[in-house]
């Protein structure tokens, strides 16, 4: 059963729209992350956080932003969508134990975004 | 060059099969590596996560990584219909540890 989840799973919207991707989850975790997937294309890091308050800009430039106010929630933003941000965009959260190195994350079942 | 090349596939096989899935890396801070399977409509789950160079088994799965080669495999036993996914490949270097994905090996196992 997941404990990370995104909503919504599917959304499709107009140009020029404001958008929040919804990310929480229940495990208590300190790092969040956004990748971006498109068909048979790498997950690419847009943001990631290290815990509240904590936000970072990842490999990808994005014109979406993010916040972490709650340990728990992690949302994604975009101001004014368009159709070139049509794509999958992932939620994850690890325990990121550092010196073992085993930073496993934990993946949401992703929301799917076409903006026409 | 991206940090981590694979072969999209698709890979079709028979039940049964020994399977082999391969990447490469160009990122020699790479320490980290791992192998997610993603279903069709899911998030990615880890499978395996290996520190440096060796082999680590689990079950079916065998995960091999030569740094020196900056080569990263993953071998399925007896493969089954319900291996079909799509597998990815990940590295990650000490401090930040954030894996860096290839895009993944689409594998078909057919009964």
């Amino acid at each position: 059963e997941a404990d990370i989840y995104q909503t919504p799973r599917y959304l499709v919207i107009g140009t020029g729209k404001k958008i929040t991707l919804e990310c929480s989850q229940t495990m208590g975790h300190d790092k969040m992350y956004w990748y971006q997937q498109d068909p048979g294309m790498e997950l690419h890091l847009i943001h990631y956080s290290y815990g509240v308050n904590s936000t970072e800009k990842g490999d990808l430039s994005s014109e979406s932003t993010v916040s972490r106010i709650r340990t728990e929630h992690f949302p994604l933003t975009l101001e004014s969508a368009r159709p070139s941000h049509t794509s999958q965009y992932l939620c994850a959260s690890s325990v990121g134990t550092g010196y073992s190195g085993a930073n496993v994350l934990t993946f949401g079942a992703g929301s799917r975004l076409t903006v026409l | 060059q991206k940090e981590v090349e694979q072969d999209p596939g698709p890979l079709s096989v028979p039940e049964g099969a020994i399977v082999s899935l391969n990447c490469t890396y160009s990122n020699s801070a790479f320490q980290y590596f791992m192998w997610y399977r993603q279903y069709s409509r899911k998030g990615p789950e880890l499978l395996m996560y290996t520190y440096s160079s060796g082999n680590k088994e689990d079950g079916r799965f065998t995960a091999q990584v030569d740094k020196s080669s900056k080569y990263i495999s993953l071998f399925i036993r007896d493969s089954q219909p319900s291996d079909s996914a799509t597998y990815l490949c990940a590295g990650a270097r000490g401090g930040s540890y954030i894996p860096t994905f290839g895009r993944g090996t689409s594998l078909i196992v057919h009964p």
